[in-house]
């Protein structure tokens, strides 16, 4: 089946400074990808739609300053997370989708810690 | 607008009980996707089912079944014989037919006691 990585696993960083998680789908192209949050016993949130080649499409109540997401390629999304603050700190999740046939794909996650 | 509800927060039952775990939704999408996922400790969404709105076909795969009932929208989740490896989180995820965006439930925590 398809195959979506997510890197790095997990992260901790200072407060102020900026994270950079990669999702890559690993043996299919995506030109929609999704980006999620999940805060600890929590359900998780869909933060934004991301497009190969245009801007990302941000939910309700998400920063798109703060939360920097950049679709380069076809198999390449990043999301960025700047001026990190310990209330950044959760699971992010992105899943990419599909076209033969047409689904969706999540990745393993990335746990991140702003300290 | 498009939401998903899982009633039950938390389920615990012994080894080898069947339990049902409840999903309830609104769509105005004629055309639409339902899923469940499980959640295990590591964090890792684990693909369970996807359904299609037109096919209210129930599923059995294993000790896992589906009912999907459009008339109550309903698509609850029942596991048969369940074993203390089913212990995880279990959400309920919708998928309407036009931005391919997925909506989850607040999910239902499942604990299999020995």
């Amino acid at each position: 089946g398809a195959v979506v990585s997510q890197h790095p696993s997990w992260v901790i960083c200072k407060s102020g400074t900026s994270v950079k998680i990669e999702c890559r789908s690993l043996d299919f192209q995506a030109t929609t990808m999704f980006w999620y949050r999940q805060f600890p016993k929590q359900s998780l949130m869909l933060m934004a739609t991301s497009n190969e080649g245009s801007k990302a499409t941000y939910e309700q109540g998400v920063e798109k300053d703060k939360f920097l997401i950049n679709h380069a390629s076809l198999t390449l999304s990043t999301l960025t997370v700047t001026s990190a603050h310990p209330e950044d700190s959760s699971f992010y999740i992105c899943s990419a989708l599909g076209t033969d046939p047409y689904e969706q794909y999540f990745g393993p996650g990335t746990r991140l810690t702003v300290t | 607008a498009q939401k998903v509800t899982q009633a039950q927060t938390e389920i615990s039952v012994v080894e080898k009980e069947d339990v049902t775990l409840d999903c309830v939704y609104e769509t105005r999408d004629t055309t639409y996707y339902l899923f469940w996922y499980k959640q295990p400790p590591s964090g890792e969404l684990v693909f369970l089912i996807r359904r299609n709105s037109f096919d209210e076909q129930n599923e059995i795969s294993g000790r896992y079944s589906w009912n999907f009932q459009k008339s109550t929208s309903s698509f609850n989740f029942t596991i048969t014989a369940s074993q203390v490896v089913d212990s995880a989180v279990y959400f309920c995820a919708l998928e309407g037919g036009r931005d391919d965006k997925i909506i989850f439930g607040k999910g239902t925590r499942l604990h299999i006691l020995p």
